[in-house]
Parts: structure tokens; C-alpha cells; sequence
């Protein structure tokens, strides 16, 4: 069965305290793994996508990479206004599949 | 580029009364899906429409849930009758043929008393 899991569930850093949220996944025929941001009462944005084992992506603070079981979403220096939650999905054969998230908190 | 459009954003309602959502997605964009997203957890597929056709409804509750997109650009996705349980917010995303990254309206939060 398709899976998604994602840790921690909550994260709080100190602004500039770099860290790093985990996907794990199981899927048959994955053509594609995709992060989203979403804040509070908005719908999900989409951040990056990613295709195939060894691929990065980055885009301002924030870098994701993928092995074949997992994806990491990197975050260096992190600012407050990078608080919201991040959700992992993955796209197997057939449907999309979303993590539960990991809600980050960055403090000022 | 307007980004997808949902309405309402709010609507509570009783137990048994019906209720409908709005979808419109972005232009040009032929692929729309309806998901639910529950308090905590990730949004959950209901419906994928490619075009004017259904391609994917295996996790849509077809006793009560209901959805159409006709003409392939805006849809409507209907409860009849709510329960307790339907109690969540409907998110409605839009995608180019070809490409699987999904944009996402506002949402709407169901609240059903």
C-alpha cells in the first residue's frame, strides 16, 4: 500500500537555526515527489518538485533532495515568516498522496 | 494570472441539510481535483476530473457526495445529506495537462452542528 510519513509532526527553531523535515515514502511507481508550504486557513503552495533519486531543488531557503525511500526539505537560516506547514506528497501510478506535515515554528 | 477560485469560504449548516461548493481553477489548466482536508492531517483526494471526465472517484463517498464539472472548466461538489462528519475544509487545485504540480484555491471550511 501507498504510504506517506512525514517528521517530525512539529518543529520549533530559533531564527537562523537550520534543520531539516523528513518524508519518508512507499509507493509503486513514483513519478513524482512534490513539497507544498501552507499557512493557516489557505490553501497548499506548491514549492518544488522532484523526479527521480540524486535530484535537488532549491529556492531562496529552503532545498529539497530525494533518495529512493526518502526526501529531505533543508531549511538554512531560517526567518519567522518561514512558519507555516509543510506537506510532502507523492504521485504513484495511479493518485497523489499527502503527508500529514510538519507544522514549523521559527522564533524570532 | 487570477490563481484558482473557491466559494463560499465559510458555510456551517444542520445535520441532513444539503450543501454545494464552487470551483473555478485557473485558465487553461484541463486537470481539477477535490480533496478534503481534515483538522491536522493532509488533504485527501475525492475526485480528479481530466476535462469533463471523472478519471479518478475511488475515494469519493458516492451514498452522499456528488460532484460535476461541466464543460471542463468550473465544478461543483455537493453533500446531500451532510453528517457530523463532513466537517472539514474542501480544497479545490487545478493542474496543466502534462505537468503534476497542483495549485490550490482558498479552500472551504464546512462546519456541520
Amino acid at each position: 500500500e501507498d504510504q506517506v510519513t512525514q517528521s517530525p509532526e512539529a518543529l520549533r527553531l530559533q531564527e537562523g537555526e537550520s534543520s531539516s523535515l523528513n518524508c519518508s515514502y512507499t509507493v509503486s511507481g513514483l513519478r513524482g515527489l512534490f513539497w507544498y508550504r501552507q499557512d493557516p486557513g489557505k490553501g497548499p503552495e506548491f514549492l518544488f518538485t522532484l523526479y527521480s533519486a540524486g535530484e535537488e531543488k532549491e529556492k531562496e531557503r529552503l532545498k529539497a533532495t530525494l533518495t529512493k525511500k526518502e526526501s529531505f526539505l533543508h531549511i538554512t537560516a531560517p526567518k519567522p515568516e518561514d512558519s507555516a506547514t509543510y506537506l510532502c506528497a507523492v504521485l504513484g501510478t495511479y493518485k497523489y498522496i499527502f503527508g500529514t506535515g510538519t507544522r514549523l515554528k521559527v522564533l524570532a | 494570472e487570477a490563481g484558482v477560485v473557491q466559494s463560499p469560504r465559510y458555510k456551517i449548516i444542520e445535520k441532513k441539510q444539503p450543501v454545494a461548493f464552487w470551483c473555478n481553477p485557473i485558465s487553461g489548466h484541463n486537470t481539477l481535483y477535490w480533496y478534503r482536508q481534515n483538522l491536522g492531517q493532509g488533504p485527501e483526494l475525492l475526485i480528479r476530473y481530466e476535462n469533463e471526465e471523472a478519471v479518478d472517484d475511488s475515494q469519493l463517498p458516492k451514498d452522499r457526495f456528488s460532484a460535476e464539472r461541466l464543460k471542463g472548466v468550473d465544478s461543483t461538489l455537493k453533500i446531500q445529506p451532510a453528517e457530523l462528519g463532513d466537517s472539514a475544509v474542501y480544497l479545490c487545485a487545478s493542474s496543466l495537462e502534462g505537468y503534476y504540480e497542483q495549485y490550490f484555491g482558498p479552500g472551504t471550511r464546512l462546519t456541520v452542528t
